[in-house]
């Protein structure tokens, strides 16, 4: 079955600092990952996916089929990074379903 | 010019009562969703709609049912109501033809009292 794991509930780290927000994901076949983001009172809204190889805000992820994993990173956090993120799945044969992650509240302190 | 909207965006209720939420989408997208945000943020699908078609169906009570009068609305009626259901609904719609992207409305905050 398709999973995807994010192994922290809530991550904390102070300004400047950097950021890493682990996902694994299990899929046999080519899966296509996707990072979503939940600011504070604010809808869900896509923040990158792994076929666009682009950075967003700052984050960057790359998709790593040997390990399979597809962490977010940023080099420098900022204080409006502070929110839920959600890693997600989306599958061939999948039904255009997106299996979301358990989501990591990214916390950053001045 | 909201892209998915939601109504009503809170609703409180007694254990028991039956109560719809209502989703449309006008960026023209053909499939719709229904997700369900527990109270530990877990995002679990519920429902998926094709143009009017139901095409994904998960382990979800009966006491749920979707409805889709046109492939611009989702609306999820709920019977029955249990001190469970209580969660954010959130309704998002994708172009299949597109990235991708799921778009999502703002939620739809369900407490059960």
């Amino acid at each position: 079955a398709q999973r995807v794991t994010q192994p922290e509930k809530l991550l904390s780290v102070f300004k400047g600092a950097p950021v890493e927000l682990k996902c694994n994901y299990s899929y046999s076949g080519s899966p296509e990952l996707f990072w979503y983001v939940q600011y504070s009172r604010q809808r869900l809204q896509l923040l990158l996916r792994h076929i666009s190889r682009e950075s967003i805000k700052g984050f960057t992820a790359d998709l790593n089929k040997g390990e399979t994993s597809f962490h977010l990173k940023k080099p420098f956090a900022q204080e409006e990074d502070s929110a839920m993120y959600y890693c997600a799945l989306g599958f061939t044969g999948g039904g255009n379903k997106l299996t979301f992650g358990t989501g990591t509240q990214l916390k950053v302190e001045l | 010019d909201t892209a998915v909207s939601q109504t009503p965006k809170y609703l409180v209720t007694q254990m028991g009562n039956d109560k719809s939420i209502k989703c449309e989408q006008n960026l023209g997208h053909d499939t719709m969703y229904w997700y369900k945000q527990d109270s530990k943020k877990f995002l679990k699908i519920m429902f998926s709609y094709n143009n009017k078609e139901l095409i994904i169906n998960e382990t979800v009570p009966n006491r749920f049912s979707p409805k889709s009068p046109d492939k611009a609305h989702l609306n999820l009626h709920i019977n029955s109501l249990e001190l469970g259901d209580s969660a954010v609904y959130f309704c998002a719609s994708r172009n299949n033809r597109g990235t991708g992207e799921l778009f999502f409305g703002e939620g739809s905050r369900l407490t059960v009292l």
